[in-house]
């Protein structure tokens, strides 16, 4: 089972801000959240990923609380191809290896 | 360009009839994985492989098996054993050294096994 929730969907107007909220009460302390997004019948892309710090990169910014509970990925102006499944991830660590458990994400809906 | 690929991206069997799925990458990378996905679902994994000639199962690995004689191929065998064999196929590698986060995807193969 995936260990996140995040709301099944959100809109977001056209030029504005996007901000995709997740929780992950039962993260540990060495794991990381990561983000991917998958546009329509494509494979899931990369977008960031933290651990304590907040990160930025030409994509996006992760902001996570102090606690580590939850994290908002922000897209900052939003264009309607950013319309897509966002997936917040926390990696399982099974069998020595690390693995991504994706649940169902948010479909974000970016309206002109 | 380097990249992923699977082939073909839709694909239709007859309900019995084993089908193999083709991933290719020419990244370099040493761990491939597939994954599939249903309607309106997240992704889930079947099997992966961090080096050539190993592999391991993922979380619903019955009716599939997969081979890794090369690093750039891996592809998945959908036996009639798997009950449900309707879904998107995507397969997957991530470099050495980066663990599971920066994972790059082929374009998915759909089937459609009446």
């Amino acid at each position: 089972d995936a260990k996140t929730t995040q709301p099944t969907s959100m809109d977001c107007a056209e030029g504005r801000a996007a901000n995709l909220p997740c929780n992950h009460s039962t993260i540990s302390g060495n794991e990381y959240v990561y983000w991917y997004r998958q546009i329509h019948s494509q494979g899931p892309q990369y977008i960031i990923h933290g651990l304590k710090n907040n990160e930025t990169n030409e994509m996006a910014s992760l902001i996570i609380t102090e606690d580590r509970k939850s994290s908002t990925l922000i897209l900052p102006h939003a264009t309607l191809r950013d319309t897509a499944v966002y997936y917040c991830i926390v990696s399982l660590f099974q069998g020595g290896s690390e693995k991504l458990v994706f649940g169902k994400g948010t479909k974000l809906t970016v309206n002109p | 360009d380097g990249g992923i690929t699977q082939s073909p991206k839709y694909l239709f069997r007859k309900e019995g009839q084993n089908v193999t799925l083709s991933c290719e990458q020419n990244l370099n990378h040493d761990a491939m994985y597939w994954y599939r996905q249903d309607p309106g679902q997240g992704l889930r994994l079947i099997y992966y492989s961090q080096i050539v000639n190993d592999f391991q199962k993922g979380d619903i690995a019955e009716g599939y098996s997969v081979s890794r004689e090369k690093k750039e191929s891996f592809p998945l065998t959908v036996t009639s054993a798997q009950k449900n064999p309707t879904a998107f196929y995507l397969c997957a590698s991530s470099p050495p050294g980066t663990g599971a986060y920066e994972q790059y995807f082929g374009p998915g193969t759909r089937l459609t096994v009446t």
